[in-house]
């Protein structure tokens, strides 16, 4: 059965300390790994899509990078605007498109 | 250009009456999806419509469950009765054709089931 786990569950930062989130999956042929941002009360935003292992993406202070087995979103110099749980979901080649998602990591910055 | 809507954004009522949800997809989406999160866990998926046609229905808990998606521009998705484990936020989501392309979200419908 697909698997999606992410780690930590919550991590706390200061402003500036780097830092990388992990993404695991086991997906009977990977379509994309995609990474989403939610803020409270709100809907998943889409951060990026990783197709293929060894690609990597990058926005701002966020990098993201793919291998067979997991993914990394790395903050890099966080600002408290960055605070936010971070959600990684696959879909699967033999899906139509439905994404599985993980539990998502929970990270605060402060000041 | 104008995101997922989904109406109403908040939804309280008591076990056994009937809610329906509603989903605006972004203009020219042909994909919609439909998702759940209940308490504590991670966001599932329900189904997923092409145009006005359900392709992938197996994520739909039971049959107290009905979307619809009439002349492929908005859904529905009603609860008929609800129960108390029906209570969770509803996400829909809609991308573009072809392989590949992001889901795009709306803020859901926190649903609570009395």
């Amino acid at each position: 059965e697909d698997q999606v786990t992410q780690s930590p569950e919550a991590l706390r930062l200061q402003e500036g300390e780097s830092s990388s989130l992990n993404c695991s999956y086991t997906v009977s042929g990977l379509r994309g790994l995609f990474w989403y941002r939610q803020d409270p009360g709100k809907g998943p935003e889409f951060l990026f899509t990783l197709y293929s292992a060894g690609e990597e993406k990058e926005k701002e202070r966020l990098k993201a990078t793919l291998t067979k087995k997991e993914s990394f979103l790395h903050i890099t110099a966080p600002k408290p605007e960055d605070s936010a749980t971070y959600l990684c979901a696959v879909q699967a080649a033999n899906s139509w498109g439905k994404l599985q998602f993980g539990a998502g990591t929970q990270v605060v910055v402060t000041p | 250009e104008a995101g997922v809507t989904q109406f109403p954004s908040h939804s309280v009522i008591e076990k056994g009456q009937t809610v329906t949800l509603r989903c605006d997809p972004i203009s020219g989406h042909d994909n919609l999806y439909w998702y759940r999160r209940v308490m504590g866990k991670e966001i599932k998926f329900l189904l997923h419509f092409v145009k006005e046609s359900k392709q992938d229905e197996s994520g739909m808990p039971n049959n107290r469950f009905l979307a619809e998606r009439t002349g492929g521009t908005y859904s529905t998705l009603k609860v008929q009765p609800a129960e108390l484990e029906d209570s969770g936020v509803y996400f829909c989501a809609s991308s573009q054709s072809g392989g590949h392309q992001p889901q795009h979200f709306g803020d859901g419908t926190r649903l609570s089931i009395l």
